[in-house]
Order: C-alpha cells, then sequence, then structure tokens
C-alpha cells in the first residue's frame, strides 16, 4: 500500500532564510506524481509544486523547489527566502499514474519568525 | 483562473440529519472526487467519480454516504444521518487528467 510519512510535525525559519521540509513515500510503481500543498489557516488547499517521476530535473515554482531522490523514495520542499504568508501546514501528497486517489502525509506546519 | 467552489462554507447540524454538501468543479474537468479532514489529522480520501459513477471509495465511504451529479455543473456529497465524528473539513477536488487536482476551499460540517 501507498503511504506517505512527514516525520517534522513543526518547523519555523526566519523571516529570508531557506527552510527544508521532508517526505518520504512508499510505492511498488515506477510512474507516479508527487506534490506538495500549502494549506493556511483558511484551511483551503493550495498546489504549490508537483514532480512527475519519470522527470529526473527536480521541480522549481520560483522560491519553492523540490529534491527529488527517486531511489530513495524522498520528496522534500525547500522553501528560499521565507516569507510570513509562507506560515501555513504542509503537506505531501501522491499519487499513481493513471490512478486518482491522492495520499497525503499527516503534514508539516511551518513557522516563520520576523 | 478557474477554480473549484464549495458551498455552504460552513453547516452547522444536529447529529442523525441528513447533510448535503455542493460542489461546483472546473468546468471542463472529468474527474471528481471528495476527501475530508478531521481537525489536526491528514486529508483521507472518500470518493473518486468518473462518468456518472463512482469510480473508487474507501472505507470511511459507508452507507451514510452518497454522492451525485444532478446537472452538468454540481458534485453533491450527502450524508444521510449524521454522527459527531463526521465533524470535519469536506473538501471537493477534480481533475481533468488523472495526475492533478484542484481543491475547493472546503465545508466545515459541525454535528452537535
Amino acid at each position: 500500500a501507498q503511504t506517505v510519512t512527514q516525520s517534522q510535525p513543526e518547523m519555523s525559519v526566519q523571516e529570508a532564510e531557506t527552510v527544508t521540509l521532508s517526505c518520504t513515500y512508499d510505492t511498488s510503481e515506477s510512474d507516479y506524481y508527487l506534490f506538495w500543498y500549502k494549506q493556511p489557516p483558511s484551511r483551503q488547499m493550495i498546489l504549490v509544486i508537483r514532480q512527475e517521476a519519470y522527470k529526473q530535473q527536480n521541480a522549481t515554482e520560483n522560491r519553492f523547489s523540490v529534491n527529488f531522490q527517486k531511489a530513495a523514495k524522498s520528496f522534500s520542499l525547500k522553501i528560499s527566502d521565507s516569507q510570513l504568508g509562507d506560515a501555513a501546514m504542509y503537506f505531501c501528497a501522491y499519487t499513481r499514474y493513471n490512478f486518482n486517489k491522492f495520499y497525503f502525509g499527516s503534514g508539516t506546519k511551518l513557522n516563520v519568525k520576523p | 483562473e478557474p477554480e473549484v467552489t464549495q458551498t455552504p462554507s460552513h453547516q452547522v447540524t444536529q447529529m442523525g440529519q441528513e447533510v448535503i454538501l455542493r460542489c461546483v468543479p472546473i468546468s471542463n474537468h472529468l474527474y471528481f472526487y471528495w476527501y475530508r479532514q478531521i481537525l489536526g489529522q491528514k486529508v483521507e480520501f472518500l470518493v473518486s467519480f468518473y462518468n456518472n459513477e463512482i469510480s473508487e471509495k474507501s472505507e470511511i465511504f459507508d452507507d451514510q454516504f452518497s454522492v451525485e451529479r444532478p446537472d452538468g455543473s454540481n458534485f453533491t456529497l450527502k450524508i444521510r444521518s449524521t454522527k459527531l465524528e463526521d465533524s470535519a473539513m469536506y473538501f471537493c477536488a477534480s481533475s481533468g487528467y488523472l495526475n492533478e487536482q484542484f481543491f475547493g476551499p472546503g465545508t466545515r460540517l459541525t454535528v452537535l
């Protein structure tokens, strides 16, 4: 069964600094997709970044980038130049290629200190 | 930019009552989903829907739950007889492809 693990329940970062959130997953599939979602206090789920497993290049979206290690089944999110608005819960999610159910991790609460 | 919408944003109901949560997916999407998130816990899959039928459901999605696409735009989740443990945030999502989902803002359901 597919599982997604986020081992850091809570993290803090100073404004303008860089922080990395960890995520590992378990799957026997070779094709799949990974995502990071942000959930601010409003509780809406906002897509931050996605990664296709068949792509070796790590995805990047402005200040957000991932370190995708397929062999290690690791998918970490790096936030550069952290801003106060980045404070939120961050969820890692997995979906199997050609399969439509998302598996979510338990989330990491990110605090950003001014 | 197209988005998924959900109504109401907050629903309060008495235990044993029926509730219907409504969602309007992105218009050209074909796959629809419901997830729930109990406060402080992870987001859990409930059900997926394609071509006017359920394509998959979780063990949470028992006989008390049903989904429907009554017209060309709405996608609803019905809970027939709510229990205290149904209190949660319910998210609707839609997908035009099998590998990316857009989430609505959620409906907070409170069962008293």
